[in-house]
């Protein structure tokens, strides 16, 4: 079974400044998604971005990228310039390939605020 | 948006009832997924389908089921509800493996 973990229950930053979440997880597999979602105040899933465990390139969106380090299991997500509706619960999440087990394992999820 | 529609949006019951929650995927997704948000569990896979047949159940409780149907619209029935179940409940689709898109959830509330 996978576990994922995220050691950071609350965390704040200054608006415009930069903030690293951490995530780390467990598995047997060798094939697998790794993602972050976001859970803004109006309780939407909203998919901030995926990586995929056989590339080796870190996963970027505009502000938000990850750190993944296969070896040591570890999927951070940095926000760059953070603003005010970055504010948000962010939730980790792993998925194998493997078929019919499709499903996200979440961790227990950070909650971030930005401060004006 | 994400392109998976839930309906009801809140849902106020009481113990021992039964609901039922309709999801509507992405255009052209074949699979669905239920997922449980609650205080003390966290998010938890329930069950999924992938064109009409389920393909994977999770800590889905006997009291619980699901469908699929031909059009791929997804049903969640709840019955004899306990007041544990009160939760926010979440549809997402794909097109197959890969990112999972979510509806906005429909949250129930068993008194």
């Amino acid at each position: 079974a996978q576990t994922v973990t995220q050691s950071q229950p609350e965390m704040s930053v200054q608006e415009a400044e930069t903030v690293t979440l951490s995530c780390t997880y467990d598995t047997s597999e060798n094939n697998y998604y790794l993602f972050w979602y976001k859970q803004p105040p109006s309780r939407q899933m909203i998919l901030v971005i995926r990586q995929e465990a056989y590339k080796q390139q870190n996963a970027t969106e505009n502000r938000f990228s990850v750190n993944f380090q296969k070896a040591a299991k570890s999927f951070s997500l940095k926000i760059s310039d953070s603003q005010l509706g970055d504010t948000a619960m962010y939730f980790c999440a792993f998925m194998t390939r493997r078929f019919g087990n499709e499903k996200l394992t979440f961790g227990t999820g950070t909650r971030l605020t930005i401060i004006p | 948006d994400s392109g998976v529609t839930q309906t009801p949006k809140h849902l106020i019951t009481a113990t021992g009832q039964r609901v039922t929650l309709r999801c509507s995927p992405r255009s052209g997704d074949l699979s669905v997924y239920w997922y449980q948000q609650s205080l003390d569990q966290g998010l938890q896979f329930l069950i999924q389908y992938y064109n009409g047949e389920e393909r994977a159940k999770g800590n889905i409780l006997e009291r619980f089921s699901a469908q699929q149907f031909p059009d791929l619209h997804s049903e969640l029935n709840l019955s004899s509800l306990e007041l544990g179940d009160s939760a926010l409940y979440f549809c997402a689709s794909s097109v197959g493996e890969g990112e999972q898109f979510f509806g906005p959830g429909t949250r129930l509330t068993v008194l």
